[in-house]
């Protein structure tokens, strides 16, 4: 299995900017995290789908950012417009309930926003 | 909601020595525990985890005790290797998503 897959790996914006992440679950997982880790914060969950539906987006820190799971196979994370404050590494993860909620994490994108 | 505690934040062992994380949970409906590792540049990766039916679970060199009682559980890391330097998370679980602790960054000293 080629486990959770995220693009791209580095992402450097400027301010105002659009920035989307993607990802690409486990096949067969049905729930989907996106996470935010800083050296501040640690590990934040941003929002969690099951069955691509959001379930709880309280984690998504402003209306600049926003998700989006429409099939079992990718999801998107998109930020706009982007803010120095943004700069963090975004982490994707996912899991299957018929696996006992093991959660996978992907390799993260690691955003600069100048 | 839940809320994980995690001790210390950062430990320093001589190669060889065993190492010990510890983290309290808030929340008694918790039922999974696990443990991650992770690596400068990559993604946190799941090591071993535990469920409230089990006291203990071992896997090679590592190990984790639940005390449901208590709400802690704890990671043991025996005859520790400089491979095993990386920072460590735990979070706790009751069938939504996980709560992680802040991390311990683990230093095995060669």
């Amino acid at each position: 299995d080629a486990g959770v897959i995220q693009s791209p790996r580095h992402e450097v914006t400027e301010m105002g900017q659009e920035v989307t992440l993607r990802c690409k679950p486990i096949s067969g997982h049905n729930s989907l995290f996106w996470y935010r880790q800083t050296m501040m914060r640690g590990l934040e969950l941003l929002i969690y789908f099951n069955n691509n539906v959001p379930i709880d987006d309280s984690g998504m820190p402003e209306d600049r950012f926003s998700a989006k799971m429409p099939n079992a196979s990718f999801s998107t994370l998109k930020i706009q417009p982007s803010e120095p404050r943004d700069s963090a590494v975004y982490f994707c993860a996912s899991s299957s309930a018929t696996r006992g909620y093991e959660q996978y994490f992907g390799p993260g994108t690691r955003l600069t926003v100048t | 909601g839940e809320n994980v505690e995690q001790h210390p934040s950062t430990l320093s062992v001589q190669e060889g020595d065993s190492a010990v994380i510890k983290c309290t949970y808030s929340d008694s409906a918790s039922n999974y525990f696990p443990w991650y590792k992770q690596e400068l540049g990559k993604g946190p990766q799941l090591i071993i985890d535990i469920r409230s039916n089990v006291g203990e679970k071992k896997d090679q060199r590592i190990a984790v005790t639940l005390n449901k009682t208590a709400k802690h559980f704890s990671l043991h890391i025996t005859e520790t290797q400089p491979e095993d330097s990386a920072v460590y998370f735990c979070a706790a679980s009751a069938d939504t998503p996980l709560v992680f602790g802040k991390g311990t960054r683990l230093s095995v000293i060669a």
